[in-house]
């Protein structure tokens, strides 16, 4: 079965920074692949996606993440970091021979300092 | 236009009561879905539609949980006795089609006293 490990449950940067939030799922082909971001009371806002071809993918909002099938990661990454970028981050796979059904991460809430 | 909306955005219940919440999803798009999400989780898959039929309801976690689509666009998520257990943040989202990516609603938090 499909599953997404974040490993991270809480990460703090300073305003300015990078960031990284790390991904890895368990899929035996190549997964369909998200990021979502979720403030409070609002609901989950897609990212960026990951279907095939290159392997970098560029997001809303400044993110980018980064598809390696030798490391089964699809690490999020931002050069520098706003304030209002403070948020929860779900990973997401949705298989290829059953696209309608996600599976998440269970999130990294991300703090930013001034 | 108008994005994914979910009614009523809290409910707070009794243990043992029925209810019901609302999802409608944006205008034509096809495919449904509901989802769970815990506290300190993210979101669990319950129950997908692809028009007016349930396509996959694998996620439903037992028999008081039963979701309807009647006519192809709003959807109903139902629960009978209603246990402390089912408190919890339901998501709606919907695709214009079933490998389209989803967009979700802002969900309905559910409370079970």
């Amino acid at each position: 079965a499909q599953s997404v490990t974040q490993p991270d449950i809480h990460i703090t940067v300073s305003e300015g920074a990078s960031l990284e939030l790390r991904c890895n799922y368990s899929y035996g082909a190549t997964p369909y692949l998200f990021w979502y971001v979720q403030s409070p009371g609002q609901g989950l806002q897609l990212l960026l996606k990951y279907f095939s071809g290159d392997t970098l993918v560029q997001g809303i909002k400044g993110f980018e993440a980064e598809f390696k099938r030798s490391q089964s990661s699809f690490n999020l990454r931002k050069p520098s970091v706003h304030w209002s970028d403070a948020a929860e981050y779900f990973c997401a796979v949705g298989a290829t021979n059953n696209f309608n059904k996600f599976y998440f991460g269970s999130g990294t809430k991300l703090n930013v300092k001034p | 236009g108008a994005g994914v909306s979910q009614t009523p955005s809290n409910k707070v219940t009794e243990k043992g009561k029925y209810v019901e919440l609302r999802c409608d999803p944006i205008s034509g798009h096809t495919a449904l879905y509901w989802y769970r999400q815990s506290l300190g989780q993210g979101p669990e898959f319950l129950i997908y539609f692809q028009g007016t039929g349930a396509a996959d309801d694998s996620g439903l976690p037992n028999d008081r949980f039963f979701a309807v689509r009647p006519e192809g666009s709003v959807s109903t998520l139902k629960i009978q006795r209603t246990e402390r257990g089912d408190s919890a943040v339901y998501l709606c989202a919907s695709s214009l089609y079933n490998t389209d990516t989803q967009y979700f609603g802002p969900g309905t938090r559910l409370t079970v006293l």
